[in-house]
């Protein structure tokens, strides 16, 4: 069974500080995606990932894929209220289809 | 364009009815996807249809629980003689490809 751990599960900040949340797994993934769900609604794909040490940037969102595609973490910068919201990371399987998910990070950016 | 869209939004039953939750996917998406989410955490695996091939149901916690995608279109997730335990809230999602794009979800509450 392949899982993965998201870490830390909670995370309060001000506004304006930075922050990383990781992903970890002992098992290899194909593709890494990241999810962002606000209350009352589904998660909201960020980004998709396949390459080992592949890093990708969305404005001041940085994601990062582990050399050894075990492992990923999602850097914000400068963080805003509108960050606030549940970040799920997602392992996808060789054929794409099927994803496991994280048990997520509940961030509060207080302003 | 129009996306994954499930009804109804908010369902309060008394434990041991039985409750249909459906799914409209997004036109044209091969794959859909049943999970299940309790409050704040992540996404529990319940079902996969993709196209024509037989269901993957290794996540359907029990019997009670069964899923039908009628004209690899609409999807009905049926829970029989519901139990407190199976509160939480069932998302729905479609995919093309990798990215797995959610409804709003149906919030369920076993009384």
């Amino acid at each position: 069974t392949q899982l993965l751990e998201q870490s830390p599960q909670f995370l309060s900040i001000q506004e304006g500080e930075n922050l990383t949340v990781y992903c970890n797994s002992s098992s290899v993934f194909s593709s890494l995606q990241w999810y962002r769900q606000e209350p009352g609604e589904g998660p909201v794909l960020l980004v998709t990932v396949v390459t080992g040490g592949e890093v990708k940037k969305l404005k001041r969102l940085t994601f990062q894929f582990g050399d050894a595609r075990k492992d990923s973490s999602l850097h914000i910068t400068a963080a805003q209220p509108g960050d606030t919201g549940l970040y799920l990371c997602a392992g996808g399987d060789n054929a794409g289809n099927m994803l496991t998910f994280g048990g997520g990070t509940r961030l509060m950016v207080k302003p | 364009g129009a996306g994954v869209s499930q009804s109804p939004s908010n369902k309060v039953t008394e434990k041991g009815k039985d409750v249909e939750l459906r799914c409209d996917p997004i036109s044209g998406h091969t794959a859909l996807y049943w999970y299940r989410q309790s409050l704040g955490q992540g996404l529990e695996f319940l079902i996969y249809f993709q196209g024509n091939s037989a269901p993957d149901k290794s996540g359907l916690p029990s019997d009670r629980f069964s899923a039908e995608r009628t004209g690899g279109s609409v999807s009905t997730l049926t829970i029989q003689r519901t139990q407190q335990e199976d509160s939480a809230v069932y998302l729905c999602a479609s995919s093309l490809l990798r990215a797995q794009y959610f409804g709003p979800g149906t919030r369920l509450l076993v009384l």
